[in-house]
């Protein structure tokens, strides 16, 4: 069974920075590509972006509301993904999940979610 | 990139069929058949339910069923149980190789 567990949420400052990482198990990580998708507290679900494996070229694709503040990482060898969010601004607010992203039989489609952690941004 | 449109809320009572629908445009919905549906039961994670518009995961009840016609995407849940009741999300791929979710709708099974 395919687990991820997010960590790393928690209470920043306005224009702060803030690592989220995410544990993959029970799959092999270095062919998944990979997403985020947050929650505001009390709306919608908002994508985040994607980061592709390394054989499909590793790149990322961000939301327009985060490009050019949040960067996603991967290392493989620890099964572990991670999104580095910079000048953080209170509408960041969320719950991120880390998502996976459904391989060639569902490639456009997150099959599994992780239980996601809070980041709070204080003004 | 726009969210889809979804009602806020449907509802039905136990055995009903409610239908949900996700609109968008000929560069999301409309541009191609990959639009996925995900169940929300209050303070959990996700999951999901449909893909590429038609296909259940294994262990998803076939009471689910999704359909699109032109940039309207629908979900339909046949023989409503108490269960169901959650927030559904329609998701889709776009032509700028982004993903776009909807508002959200709030099922209540009366």
């Amino acid at each position: 069974e395919v687990q991820l567990v997010e960590s790393g949420g928690g209470l920043v400052k306005s224009g702060g920075s803030l690592r989220l990482s995410c544990a993959a198990s029970g799959v092999t990580f270095s062919d998944v590509w990979m997403s985020w998708v947050r929650q505001a507290p009390g709306k919608g679900l908002e994508w985040v972006g994607r980061i592709k494996s390394k054989k499909d070229g590793g790149t990322t694709e961000y939301a327009g509301s985060v490009k050019g503040r949040f960067t996603f990482s991967r290392d493989d060898s620890k099964h572990m993904v991670y999104l580095q969010m910079n000048s953080l601004k209170r509408e960041d607010t969320a719950v991120y999940y880390c998502t996976k992203i459904g391989g060639p039989t569902r490639p456009f489609a997150f099959d599994v979610w992780g239980q996601g952690t809070m980041v709070t941004v204080s003004s | 990139q726009s969210a889809l449109t979804q009602p806020p809320s449907v509802s039905g009572s136990p055995g009903q069929s409610v239908t949900i629908s996700c609109t968008g445009t000929s560069s999301d919905v409309g541009y191609f058949n990959r639009v996925s549906w995900y169940q929300q039961p209050p303070g959990t994670a996700p999951k999901l339910m449909i893909y590429e518009v038609t296909n259940r995961p294994s262990g998803v009840p076939d009471r689910f069923s999704g359909s699109k016609s032109g940039n309207t995407a629908s979900l339909t849940i046949s023989g409503l149980q108490a269960e169901d009741e959650a927030d559904y999300y329609c998701s889709s791929y776009t032509s700028s190789t982004t993903w776009v979710f909807g508002g959200g709708t709030k099922l209540t099974v009366l």
